[in-house]
């Protein structure tokens, strides 16, 4: 089965510095992956989606950017961080029945 | 349009009492469903998942959830609830387009008191 690991855990960066997170995936092969945020007391909002290698799309206009480098590793990254960008940010994978698989998050504190 | 709609945003259930949480999607084809939890700080665990058969299907941790099709429903119950439930809820449907998108309910909040 899957299994999907994110880093870091937890940030705080100051506003207008850079970001990347990754999100690394075992067990799989060609998986659609996703980024998700959710604000605090809110849903889950899906800001990018990828079929396949070097493949992004986006669901939101925003200060973010997502790349997928290779067939099991998802990035997402912002040049400048806003106030705006902290959040739960969740990386999944899909599985064999259109199901997603999540990681464990990261926790992101923009000062 | 495909949505999701959990109309409780907060439930309290007492420890042994039984559960049911609802869910109601729009979608304009044979869905696939899913619901989710959540504990606080952590990721989306899949409880269980309908997408043919027997309307009824079972999960893991003692859920179980009913397939309306005529209410457009997906509901989640357990018999007897357990403190360690306490958690937070997603109701899904899919799947969307490319990318085999899924839309997510905005989540119902269990607590549990003892």
């Amino acid at each position: 089965s899957q299994t999907i690991h994110q880093w870091p855990a937890t940030l705080v960066q100051p506003v207008g510095s850079p970001l990347s997170l990754e999100c690394t995936v075992e067990g799989t092969s060609n998986p659609n992956l996703y980024w998700y945020r959710q604000a605090a007391g809110r849903g889950l909002q899906l800001l990018f989606y990828s079929v396949g290698i070097g493949q992004i799309s986006s669901e939101v206009p925003q200060n973010l950017s997502a790349s997928r480098p290779q067939d099991r590793q998802f990035i997402l990254s912002s040049k400048k961080l806003l106030l705006s960008d902290s959040g739960f940010y969740l990386c999944a994978c899909s599985g064999t029945s259109y199901e997603q698989y999540f990681g464990p998050g990261t926790r992101l504190t923009v000062t | 349009a495909q949505s999701v709609t959990q109309p409780d945003i907060h439930i309290t259930v007492s420890e042994g009492a039984s559960l049911e949480l609802r869910c109601n999607y729009s979608y304009g084809a044979t869905p696939y469903l899913f619901w989710y939890v959540q504990s606080p700080g952590q990721g989306l665990q899949l409880l269980l998942k309908y997408f043919s058969g027997d309307t009824l299907v079972q999960g893991i941790k003692g859920f179980e959830a009913e397939f309306k099709r005529s209410q457009s429903s997906f509901n989640l119950r357990k018999p007897s609830v357990h403190w360690s439930d306490a958690a937070e809820y997603f109701c899904a449907v899919g799947p969307l387009e490319y990318g085999n998108k899924l839309v997510f309910g905005a989540g119902t909040i269990l607590r549990v008191k003892s």
